[in-house]
């Protein structure tokens, strides 16, 4: 079965530290993943997505690995501020003919002043 | 602008009610999905559609029910028979083909049942 497994679950963090979140996978064969924000009472927006060749990619104060061999994400977010609280959702798709990503519960992250 | 709308933003039902949920999009994308997020667990999917006049059923369909007569439009009907219907119910849309399968998501629409 498909999974993805997203840790911490929940970070405390202050103003201007780095942080960086996990995300394993077990979804075959892969095709991309994605990293969402996901503000408090608002629909998750992309932040970045990942393809198989891709190792490394940046969004700013964001960003992401993968490593396609282990199966494992990170995000990293640099100087955090406080506008970066929210939930922070990995989500896998695979390419073997299902088009519905698989979705990890998510990270949430408050940054404290 | 382009972009996917979700009505109402709020909504209260006296248990036994069936309560319609709107979405629209203007994306021209083929894929709408509804998930049902409840605090401290990840989006569970109820029901999604790639096609006008045709849909499937997700993770956590029971107590719920959809149509797609519209390519733009995909409302969800929340029963009576949905046991514990209280949450956050996420609206969203993706391409099929030749797109990354990025979902565009609307801003929720929050249900309470009284």
């Amino acid at each position: 079965k498909n999974q993805v497994e997203q840790s911490p679950q929940s970070l405390i963090i202050l103003e201007g530290k780095n942080c960086t979140l996990q995300c394993n996978y077990t979804v075959s064969p892969f095709s991309n993943l994605r990293w969402y924000k996901q503000d408090t009472g608002r629909g998750p927006v992309s932040l970045t997505i990942m393809t198989f060749s891709e190792n490394t990619k940046s969004n700013g104060r964001y960003t992401a690995t993968l490593d396609a061999d282990t199966k494992q994400s990170s995000l990293h977010i640099t100087a955090s501020q406080l506008s970066d609280s929210a939930s922070y959702i990995c989500v896998v798709r695979g390419s073997g003919g299902s088009y519905i990503p698989t979705f990890g519960r998510g990270t949430s992250l408050i940054v404290h002043p | 602008d382009g972009g996917i709308t979700q009505s109402p933003k709020y909504l209260f039902r006296k248990e036994g009610q069936n309560v319609t949920l709107s979405c629209e999009q203007n994306l021209n994308h083929d894929a709408m999905y509804w998930y049902r997020q409840d605090p401290g667990q990840g989006l569970r999917l109820i029901y999604y559609s790639q096609i006008v006049n045709d849909f499937q059923k997700g993770d956590i369909a029971e107590g719920y029910s959809v149509s797609r007569e519209k390519k733009e439009s995909f409302p969800l009907t929340v029963t009576s028979a949905q046991k514990n219907p209280t949450a956050f119910y996420l609206c969203a849309s993706s391409k099929i083909d030749g797109g990354t399968g990025e979902l565009f998501f609307g801003e929720g629409s929050r249900l309470t049942v009284l």
